[in-house]
């Protein structure tokens, strides 16, 4: 079956330092959506990306949407203590309602 | 603006014994509801979705059901849990058509004993 999975699984950074997460679909998606997670919390929206190729800006927040649809990416410039969470990347492919969620990078940020 | 309930917040269940968890979404109608379990430190494993009143689409094989009686309900049930069953449980909503986020629940956490 379809599976998305993420990289790194976990991830301790300096406040102030860059942090990137990967995920990569055994398949070719439609869409791909980004939550964030609070420690105790549930999902939050962060953004979707619909495009080949595409590239989407939020503040210090970089997503990146693969050429062949199967991959993307999430970069944190200067990382924050507000930025500590688990990130979620979520495919959806095409003729379907469900998203596949990835397997989460969680960020510690040491201030 | 569009709210999601879930309930209850936690919940510790004996194994063996049923369950019953609730889902009710207010401010938007025919949405897609989906139920997702989460275990400790993991990501979300998707376990049914609807995409109207009585259309239920289950993922994974279990011992888990789901019924949506109503437009904006949604539940989540068990004749006898498992120990594997603990996790947290979220409950998520979106438009009635494909690529549009996700609102989650607060979840509701269930230990089973």
């Amino acid at each position: 079956g379809q599976q998305v999975m993420q990289i790194p699984q976990y991830q301790h950074v300096q406040e102030g330092e860059d942090f990137t997460t990967y995920c990569n679909s055994s398949t070719t998606l439609s869409n791909i959506q980004w939550y964030k997670q609070r420690p105790g919390g549930h999902p939050v929206f962060l953004i979707q990306l619909v495009k080949s190729g595409e590239v989407k800006k939020q503040k210090r927040l970089t997503f990146q949407f693969g050429e062949a649809k199967k991959n993307s990416s999430l970069h944190i410039t200067a990382t924050q203590t507000t930025d500590v969470g688990t990130y979620f990347c979520a495919g959806q492919t095409s003729g379907t309602y469900k998203y596949i969620f990835g397997t989460g990078t969680r960020l510690k940020v040491l201030a | 603006s569009q709210t999601i309930h879930q309930w209850p917040a936690t919940l510790v269940q004996p194994v063996g014994s049923p369950l019953s968890l609730e889902c009710t979404v207010e401010g938007t109608s025919n949405p897609n509801l989906y139920w997702y379990r989460q275990a400790a430190g993991r990501g979300l494993q998707l376990l049914f979705y609807s995409v109207g009143i009585g259309q239920i689409s289950s993922e994974v094989p279990q011992n888990l059901s789901a019924s949506r009686p109503q437009d904006r309900q949604f539940i989540l049930s068990s004749k006898k849990l498992l120990l594997s069953d603990s996790g947290f449980y979220l409950c998520a909503w979106n438009r009635d058509l494909r690529a549009y986020e996700q609102y989650f629940g607060p979840g509701t956490r269930l230990t089973v004993t």
